[in-house]
C-alpha cells in the first residue's frame, strides 16, 4: 500500500523559515518524480513546485521561486520542502503528491503569522 | 504562464450524466499533458480518480470516467450519486515548465 505522511507544519512568524518532510513506502521512491501541493484556506490547489527522481531537475512556481527549496534522500525514502522568507500568502496545507499515479499524503499546516 | 480553464461550477440530477472539462490557454490538451482529475470533498486531502487522461485508480467508482475530447480533458460522470458532490480539480503538467492546476469545478448533485 502506498503511504505519504507529511510532517513538519507549524506556526512560524513572517520571514522565518520551515522543513517540511514527507516520507514515502509502498513503491520505489528512488525511481519517481514527487510534487508539492498547496492550499490556502478556503481556496483551491496551488502546485508549488516537482523534483526529479533523481534530484537534478528541479520545478518551482513563480510564487516560491527563490524561497523554497525542494530536495529528496533517496536513502530515507524522504522528499522536503525547505521553506524560508515565509509570508502571510505561503499559509496553507501543503501535500506531497507521487508522479504518474498521484497518489497523496495527508497534508501538513503551516500558518505564518506574527 | 499557462492558466487551466474549468467551469467553475456544476449541477447534475442524481443519476443524470455530467461531462466536466479542463482546457489550457496554450492550445489544445492533449495525452502529452498527461490530465489528472482530482476529487476533493469538505475537510478530507484531494485523491485522484483519473491520471494520465483516461486511467483510473482501484478506488475510482466505475461511473467516473477520463478522456480528451475536442481539446480538452474531459471527466464523465454517468449516474451520479449524493457522494459525488465535491470539489474536481484538473492538472496538467506542461514540459520542461511544471505543472498546473486547474480552479476547480464545485459540482452539486441536486
Amino acid at each position: 500500500e502506498v503511504q505519504l505522511v507529511e510532517s513538519g507544519g507549524g506556526l512560524v512568524q513572517p520571514g522565518g523559515s520551515l522543513r517540511l518532510s514527507c516520507v514515502a513506502s509502498g513503491f520505489t521512491f528512488s525511481q519517481t518524480w514527487m510534487t508539492w501541493v498547496r492550499q490556502a484556506p478556503g481556496k483551491g490547489l496551488e502546485w508549488v513546485g516537482n523534483i526529479h527522481s533523481d534530484g537534478r531537475v528541479k520545478n518551482y512556481a513563480d510564487s516560491v521561486k527563490g524561497r523554497f527549496t525542494i530536495s529528496r534522500d533517496n536513502a530515507k525514502d524522504t522528499l522536503y520542502l525547505q521553506m524560508n522568507s515565509l509570508r502571510a500568502e505561503d499559509t496553507a496545507i501543503y501535500y506531497c503528491m507521487r508522479n504518474y499515479y498521484g497518489d497523496w499524503g495527508q497534508g501538513t499546516l503551516v500558518t505564518v503569522s506574527s | 504562464q499557462a492558466v487551466v480553464t474549468q467551469e467553475p461550477s456544476l449541477t447534475v440530477s442524481p443519476g443524470g450524466t455530467v461531462t466536466l472539462t479542463c482546457g489550457s490557454t496554450t492550445g489544445a490538451v492533449t495525452s502529452g499533458h498527461s490530465p489528472y482529475w482530482f476529487q476533493q470533498k469538505p475537510g478530507q486531502a484531494p485523491r485522484t480518480l483519473i491520471y494520465d487522461a483516461s486511467n483510473k485508480h482501484s478506488w475510482t467508482p466505475a461511473r467516473f470516467s477520463g478522456s480528451l475530447l475536442g481539446g480538452k480533458a474531459a471527466l464523465t460522470l454517468s449516474g451520479a450519486q449524493p457522494e459525488d458532490e465535491a470539489d474536481y480539480y484538473c492538472f496538467l503538467r506542461y514540459s520542461g515548465v511544471g505543472e498546473v492546476f486547474g480552479g476547480g469545478t464545485k459540482l452539486t448533485v441536486l
